[in-house]
């Protein structure tokens, strides 16, 4: 069974900080998705990488696929209040379904 | 565009009532559909999809069931609700193409259920 694991499960900062939020599995994934879901609401896709080693930039978001596919990283430069929300990875079960499984997600906090 | 439509919002139902959930899809059609419970703050699990029509595949044994009458509607019930039932549900359609993995979810907003 393929599992998604997020650390770090919570994080409070300061407006203006930096931070990096992690997924890790061992399992090889054929592509991993981030979402960000706000409280009371349904996740929100942010982006999908897809080749080991790819980096993506959404803005002050960055986000890197693992070279062997493992593991990915979302870091946000300058982090905003806007950004408050929980993070969450997500990765198709096997490798010809669409069915995504979620990791366990990352509560982050931004205090201004 | 499309949109996706859950409700209700928030339901607060007694131990052994029964349970029904409602969620649309509007521009599009024959879209994949999924039902995920999510725990408080946390990932979510999959519990139901379908690809079709009547069409349903449960990923977990549970107290509840799907049902797909109509291509754009996706019903989630219960006969009989259980306190391990409450959760926040969720309603997810795919678009995109899965190959080559240009695809994403877009959720509806949730139910939150509490089972008292």
């Amino acid at each position: 069974t393929q599992l998604l694991e997020q650390s770090p499960q919570f994080l409070s900062i300061q407006e203006g900080e930096n931070l990096t939020v992690y997924c890790n599995s061992s399992s090889v994934f054929s592509s991993l998705q981030w979402y960000r879901q706000e409280p009371g609401e349904g996740p929100v896709l942010l982006v999908t990488v897809v080749t080991g080693g790819e980096v993506k930039k959404l803005k002050r978001l960055t986000f890197q696929f693992g070279d062997a596919r493992k593991d990915s990283s979302l870091h946000i430069t300058a982090a905003q209040p806007g950004d408050t929300g929980l993070y969450l990875c997500a990765g198709p079960r096997s490798y010809n379904t669409d069915k995504l499984i979620f990791g366990t997600g990352t509560r982050l906090q931004v205090f201004p | 565009s499309q949109t996706i439509h859950q409700w209700p919002a928030t339901l607060v139902q007694p131990v052994g009532s029964p349970l029904s959930l409602e969620c649309t899809v509007e521009g599009t059609s024959n879209p994949n559909l999924y039902w995920y419970r999510q725990a408080a703050g946390r990932g979510l699990q999959l519990l139901f999809y379908s690809v079709g029509i009547g069409q349903i595949s449960s990923e977990v044994p549970q107290n509840l069931s799907a049902s797909r009458p109509q291509d754009r509607q996706f019903i989630l019930s219960s006969k009989k609700l259980l306190l391990s039932d409450s959760g926040f549900y969720l309603c997810a359609w795919r678009w995109g193409d899965r190959q080559p993995f240009r695809y994403g979810y877009t959720f509806g907003s949730g139910t939150r259920l509490t089972v008292v």
